[in-house]
């Protein structure tokens, strides 16, 4: 089973500096649809980024996804006070004819 | 407008049963695959259980597993999960999601139903 590690657990970052959110898996993935998702406070998450790299209808392009095999990147380029949240990384593996899915633990990223 | 509405969380004792349902509206139901997700208060997102568009697979996880039970009604749009035997343990906000791919990432999320077991 593929264990998703994020670092670090909480990011604390001044409006307009850059966030860098780290996802590393327990084994190379054979695959990239590695995810990113955001959670507010009370609300569902939603989809940031999928395939590591391509951003969801509706995502600001200042949301980049990057990297392959075992670590991926999340980098928010000039932090919004919006952006405050808890962000989680996503992934699937297979086994047998089925496959399971998994969250990492969770990054928050607090706006001073 | 494109949305997952759940229903059916509340309060129920240890042992006991459940079953959560959730509506699909302003799409296509059918031929997705869809997922249902938990999260305990305050802790992060752990996948539950998925099927495919014709029900005839349904993957759990182990924590889960022979007590939960997923299900779909096409013609209803509806997604169901049962849930046996329930534990302190499951108590959490379920959300039903849906896949974007076959696999991939969860594009759409309901609100969120929220079940708490407890004596």
């Amino acid at each position: 089973e593929v264990v998703l590690t994020q670092s670090p657990g909480t990011l604390s970052l001044s409006p307009g500096e850059r966030a860098t959110l780290s996802c590393r898996a327990s084994q190379s993935l054979g695959n990239t649809y590695l995810a990113w998702y955001q959670q507010k406070p009370g609300k569902a998450p939603r989809l940031l980024i999928f395939g590591a790299s391509s951003r969801a209808t509706g995502i600001p392009d200042r949301f980049s996804g990057s990297g392959s095999g075992t670590d991926f990147t999340l980098t928010i380029s000039g932090l919004e006070p919006e952006d405050s949240a808890v962000y989680y990384c996503q992934q699937y593996d297979e086994y047998g004819s089925s496959h399971r899915w998994t969250f990492g633990q969770g990054t928050k990223v607090e706006i001073k | 407008e494109v949305q997952l509405v759940e229903s059916g969380g509340g309060l129920v004792q240890p042992g006991g049963s459940l079953r959560l349902s959730c509506v699909g509206s302003g799409f296509t139901f059918a031929p997705f695959w869809m997922h249902w997700v938990r999260q305990v208060p305050g802790k992060g997102l752990a996948w539950v259980s998925h099927i495919n568009g014709d029900g005839s697979n349904t993957p759990y996880a182990d924590s889960v597993k022979g007590r939960f039970t997923i299900s779909r009604d096409n013609a209803k749009n509806t997604l169901f999960l049962q849930m046996n035997s329930l534990q302190a343990e499951d108590t959490a906000v379920y959300y039903c999601t849906r896949d974007r791919g076959r696999p991939d990432s969860f594009d759409l999320w309901g609100q969120g139903t929220v079940v708490t077991v407890t004596s």
